[in-house]
């Protein structure tokens, strides 16, 4: 499969705490992309960090990627109940397209 | 600002019929817009990529002819599912790419449409 593959496929964490999402993938890449989905609606870019980045943060959230490992993960730090949603990453390839992974579902318990 | 919308948001229709979606990006131009399905639980599958004023590039496995594609303008893209059947029922978003912006890998998603063939 072209998509990318994300750990875990569930998460489930108390408010406060912080909530990690990790995303695999196979072939190279010329960005890398996060996005947002509550259920039934559309996505929100989160965040974007390209190939020669190794860490970027926006507000509570913070990416990292390893290139040399394929893989990335998204943090989300002192979580809120309005952070439930399902997490995708999505691979740029430098050829306007995004291929996504199969998604984190997040779940804040208040 | 980035807004992209969709319409109509939901749509039942009877076996057969044809469906039109509409995406629109309200507040800047997009040359490149994309049609993504998503089944319940799943990922977003592209199913084609489409460029205003030429036709548009569909994955392998879509097809054409099922799923017609116009983007006429900058700010326009419509996506219709032909002669509809129920496994066409699906969850249908549009996203956009602002035309000319350095550095503008981002697709700003539409909200989705929910299309259900009875």
């Amino acid at each position: 499969s072209q998509q990318g593959e994300e750990d875990p496929q569930a998460l489930s964490i108390q408010e406060g705490e912080n909530a990690t999402m990790n995303c695999s993938y196979k072939t190279s890449i010329n960005n890398l992309q996060w996005y947002r989905q509550n259920s039934g609606r559309g996505l929100v870019h989160l965040i974007l960090i390209r190939s020669n980045e190794r860490e970027k943060h926006s507000g509570r959230l913070r990416v990292t990627l390893d290139t040399s490992k394929k893989s990335s993960s998204l943090l989300i730090t002192a979580s809120r109940a309005a952070d439930t949603a399902t997490y995708f990453c999505a691979r740029g390839s430098g050829n306007e397209k995004l291929t996504f992974g199969t998604g984190t579902r997040l779940t804040i318990i208040p | 600002g980035a807004v992209v919308s969709q319409h109509p948001s939901r749509v039942i229709c009877k076996s057969g019929t044809s469906v039109k979606i509409e995406c629109r990006s309200l507040d800047f131009q997009a040359t490149t817009m994309f049609w993504y399905r998503q089944f319940p639980k799943q990922s977003l599958m592209l199913m084609a990529t489409s460029n205003e004023g030429s036709k548009a590039t569909y994955e392998q496995g879509v097809e054409k002819d099922k799923f017609l594609i116009n983007h006429a303008s900058l700010t326009l893209s419509t996506l219709t599912v032909t002669s509809a059947h129920p496994e066409d029922s699906s969850f249908y978003i549009c996203s956009a790419r602002e035309a000319g912006r350095s550095g503008g890998e981002t697709q700003y998603f539409g909200p989705g449409t929910r299309l259900l063939v009875l």
